[in-house]
């Protein structure tokens, strides 16, 4: 079944304490992408790769990081989460490297809780 | 820069109604595109419709229809006939074709509550 996936689902951790969001996708799909998603604020863009080895900043990247190295796999990482971030944090992935020129295909979502 | 107004918050309607969901957008690119996704109380999200700058044309699927106009920079989207599962969070979503289309900016969406 074609999807992308996320893990975890749910995560609760506190200040200072690293953590990575797992995306990955069964597609071989050339883009993917964050977002977050805030109440009243819609979904805004972290980060975002056209391919492998390739990734670049969205509209709200601080605090964040990201890698490609692989096609399938695009973590998001936040080396000292703040409670500002707590929040819905989407992947998604589209077929070729613009994000114009196909649907995008999100993942489940992770719901994290920054104490 | 581009930007994407849904400036209706929360929409209630009884089921059978009609309802139209706005959305107006800003850009200064000449061909872009837009989208519809469609976030029902599970949480994941689901593309409903892509449309090019070029192609105006009003386009229908079952119950659902999007009218795009250029001079006015919408695209909304109306059900026909709403239904107790079409209660969702709708967003509205641009993309330049080009130079920059690795972006996709979202509006803040529109909370659909259809009752029976």
């Amino acid at each position: 079944e074609a999807q992308v996936t996320q893990n975890p689902r749910y995560l609760i951790t506190v200040t200072g304490k690293k953590l990575t969001v797992t995306c990955s996708q069964n597609m071989n799909h050339e883009y993917m992408s964050w977002y977050r998603q805030d109440p009243g604020l819609g979904l805004r863009q972290i980060y975002y790769s056209m391919n492998v080895e390739v990734t670049d900043k969205g509209d709200v990247p601080e605090g964040y990081k990201v890698s490609r190295k692989e096609k399938r796999n695009f973590p998001l990482i936040l080396e000292s989460p703040s409670p500002n971030q707590t929040s819905l944090y989407f992947c998604a992935s589209s077929l070729f490297g613009r994000a114009s020129y196909n649907e995008q295909f999100f993942g489940p979502g992770t719901r994290l809780t920054v104490l | 820069a581009q930007k994407v107004t849904q400036a209706q918050t929360e929409i209630s309607v009884v089921e059978k109604e009609d309802v139209t969901l706005d959305c107006v957008y800003e850009t200064r690119d000449t061909t872009y595109y837009l989208f519809w996704y469609k976030q029902p109380p599970s949480g994941e999200l689901v593309f409903l419709i892509r449309r090019n700058s070029f192609d105006e044309q009003n386009e229908i699927s079952g119950r659902y229809s999007w009218n795009f106009q250029k001079s006015t920079s919408s695209f909304n989207f109306t059900i026909t006939a709403s239904q107790v599962v079409d209660s969702a969070v709708y967003f509205c979503a641009l993309s330049p074709a080009q130079g920059g289309s690795e972006k996709l900016v979202f509006g803040k969406g529109t909370k659909l509550t259809v009752n029976p």
